[in-house]
Order: structure tokens, then sequence, then C-alpha cells
């Protein structure tokens, strides 16, 4: 099983949709929760952390369920320029190093077309 | 502005051939940076972390004679992949962190093609 699991789709959607991403995670150890944006052959950027209490960004929703080791991204009204894929990634604390190891999932795809 | 900056940013060379690759920590200086390899349509794979004036810590599987780290300073990190071969191809991606638990800020990457 993977680290970190996500739906690679690629969703199409249109404009103006709402399209939600899930995520899982296999190690209940895992600390801290990101999902960053990648566009088509470039460096991944941090798109927002996720909190377990859920937390908003304009647009953009993240969740957590510790419980049931998931996570989900909400996009609310697309624009075109969303099209990129959407990383999970997971960090686990690894003894007294700050950063700890960072996971990624594959990436989930999406295109937002007009 | 950028915060990493990596070069080449593309890179093609024979097979056999050792290509370097260097990452700069911009406007702050980093004692840990780490290197991470994406292959198409696949996840940023965790290669190794370079520790600054110390030895580099390498994951499972990737081979540190094959992929040499040198962290001489606390703004450059570099990763020579040596002797060179197809299935080394991959775009080779470094990342430092500023002090936010799990924000890393990237490098624009390096594709490398072998021929």
């Amino acid at each position: 099983r993977k680290e970190v699991e996500q739906d690679p789709g690629p969703f199409n959607v249109p404009e103006g949709a709402t399209v939600a991403f899930n995520c899982t995670y296999s190690n209940s150890a895992s600390q801290s929760f990101f999902w960053y944006r990648q566009d088509c052959r470039k460096e991944p950027k941090l798109l927002m952390s996720v909190y377990s209490s859920g937390n908003e960004d304009g647009r953009f929703t993240a969740q957590l369920n510790r419980a049931s080791q998931y996570i989900s991204l909400l996009i609310r009204d697309s624009k075109l320029s969303d099209s990129a894929t959407y990383l999970c990634v997971v960090n686990i604390r690894d003894g007294g190093t700050s950063y700890g190891k960072l996971t990624f999932g594959q990436g989930t795809i999406l295109t937002v077309h007009p | 502005g950028a915060v990493v900056s990596q070069h080449p940013s593309r890179v093609i060379c024979k097979s056999g051939t050792s290509v370097k690759i260097e990452c700069r920590s911009l406007d702050f200086q980093a004692t840990t940076m780490f290197w991470y390899r994406q292959f198409p349509k696949q996840s940023l794979m965790l290669m190794a972390t370079s520790n600054e004036g110390s030895k580099a810590t390498y994951e499972q599987g990737v081979e540190k004679d094959k992929f040499l780290i040198n962290h001489a300073s606390l703004t450059l990190s570099t990763l020579t992949v040596t002797s060179a071969h197809p299935e080394d191809s991959s775009f080779y991606i470094c990342s430092v962190g500023t002090g936010g638990i799990g924000e890393l800020f990237f490098g624009e990457g390096s594709r490398l093609t072998v021929l």
C-alpha cells in the first residue's frame, strides 16, 4: 500500500464548477498535512496547510480526518488557472528533525475548461 | 522572488558521463536541503537530505556512490549524477525548508535526459 494515495484523475470540469480531491495516508504517525500545486513541468508550490479543524483560503477548503487518515481539498468556482496537478503531502516527523520526511502522493490532475 | 535557484534547468548528456546540478538558497542560510526525483506521471520521491558540513542522508534504494551530494556552504548544495544512464533520465528538484514544518520551497527543477 502506498504511504499517500490519491485519485490520479484526470478531473475535467467546466469553469465555475466545484471539485473535490481526496487523499488517504497509511502512517498514523503523520503529523502535518499539506496540499501542493504543480504546474506542468514546473516545481511544486505550497497551496495550503491542512488542519484538523479544517481551513479555508478563498475558494479553497481543506479538511483533515485523523481517525480515517483522510485529507480532502475542495475548490469552488473553478478557474481556468486552477488547471494543474494537486499533490497531497504528508509530514512524518523523523526523530528530532524539524522538517521530518515529506511524502508526496502521485497527484491529481485537474483540467478546467471554458 | 525566488527562494531557491537551481541550475541547469535542462541538460542532455551521453550515457556514461557525469552531470552536476546546483541548488542555491537565496536570501537565507540553509543547513538542510532536500533532493527529490520525479519520473513522468509519478510523485516526487525523496532521494536524500543534504546536510551542510556533513554527509548526506540517503533514502533506501538510492545509491550514494551514484548520486553524489556536496553541501559545502549554507547556500549551495550540489547533486552529481555519476556515470549517467538512460534510466537516470528524470526531473530532479531540490528544496529548502525555511522553518515552517512541511513548507518547502522548491528549485525550478533540472530535467535530465541521458541518451
